[in-house]
């Protein structure tokens, strides 16, 4: 079955650490590939997205992930976290065969000022 | 510019009753999806429906329906609602997914709560 995990559950950071958060999914064929962000009491808004292309794409907020089609993943890193980074992170992936798109459970984000 | 629009914010209602949920996209998206948020996990794929034609199905009991209008507002239907329909369900609009991926613009959420 078509899934995507996100490994890490609750991660915690001081401010100006780096920040990587793994996302592998199971094969499906062609695939689209985006991070989410929660921010307390907002919406889920786009971070970046990967269709084709350059596998290491750049999203906002200095926000970078890296699309590793052998080993099945999508990273997401950033060199430097701020307090305002403290979110949800949820990876999701469109399989294009069948027009699924799934999400990993999330990965809460507390930085530490 | 208006975002995704969800309607009611909140519903409270009893088991086996019947649901419907609304979604006016972003003006000018064609593209309506939706996801069932349960507490703790992931949005899960519902529906997607793109000029008005169902462009994909998530795993989903059947009593879980759509549709989209001419205008490209949606509506969820759930029947025979069961506890475990609880959740937030969100909409999600985008200006093109029928021949490929396009951002999606997530609305608030509708939080049902079924007793």
């Amino acid at each position: 079955a078509q899934s995507v995990s996100q490994h890490n559950h609750h991660v915690i950071l001081s401010e100006a650490a780096s920040l990587e958060l793994g996302c592998n999914y199971s094969y499906g064929g062609t695939v689209n590939l985006f991070w989410y962000v929660q921010y307390p009491g907002q919406h889920l808004q786009l971070l970046l997205k990967y269709f084709s292309g350059d596998p290491l794409v750049k999203g906002i907020k200095g926000f970078e992930a890296e699309f590793i089609k052998s080993k099945f993943s999508f990273n997401l890193r950033k060199p430097s976290v701020q307090w305002s980074d403290t979110a949800e992170y949820f990876c999701a992936v469109n399989y294009q065969a069948n027009n699924d798109m799934r999400f990993g459970a999330g990965t809460r984000l507390t930085v530490k000022p | 510019d208006a975002g995704v629009t969800q309607s009611p914010t909140h519903l409270i209602k009893t088991r086996g009753q019947q649901v419907t949920l609304r979604c006016s996209p972003i003006s000018g998206h064609k593209s309506v999806s939706w996801y069932q948020q349960v507490l703790g996990q992931g949005p899960q794929f519902i529906f997607q429906y793109y000029e008005k034609e169902e462009r994909g199905r998530g795993n989903f009991p059947d009593r879980f329906s759509a549709r989209q209008f001419p205008n490209y507002s949606s509506e969820l239907n759930v029947n025979a609602l069961l506890l475990g329909d609880s959740a937030l369900y969100l909409c999600a609009s985008s200006y093109n997914w029928g021949g490929g991926p396009d951002e999606q613009f997530f609305g608030p959420g509708t939080r049902l709560t079924v007793l």
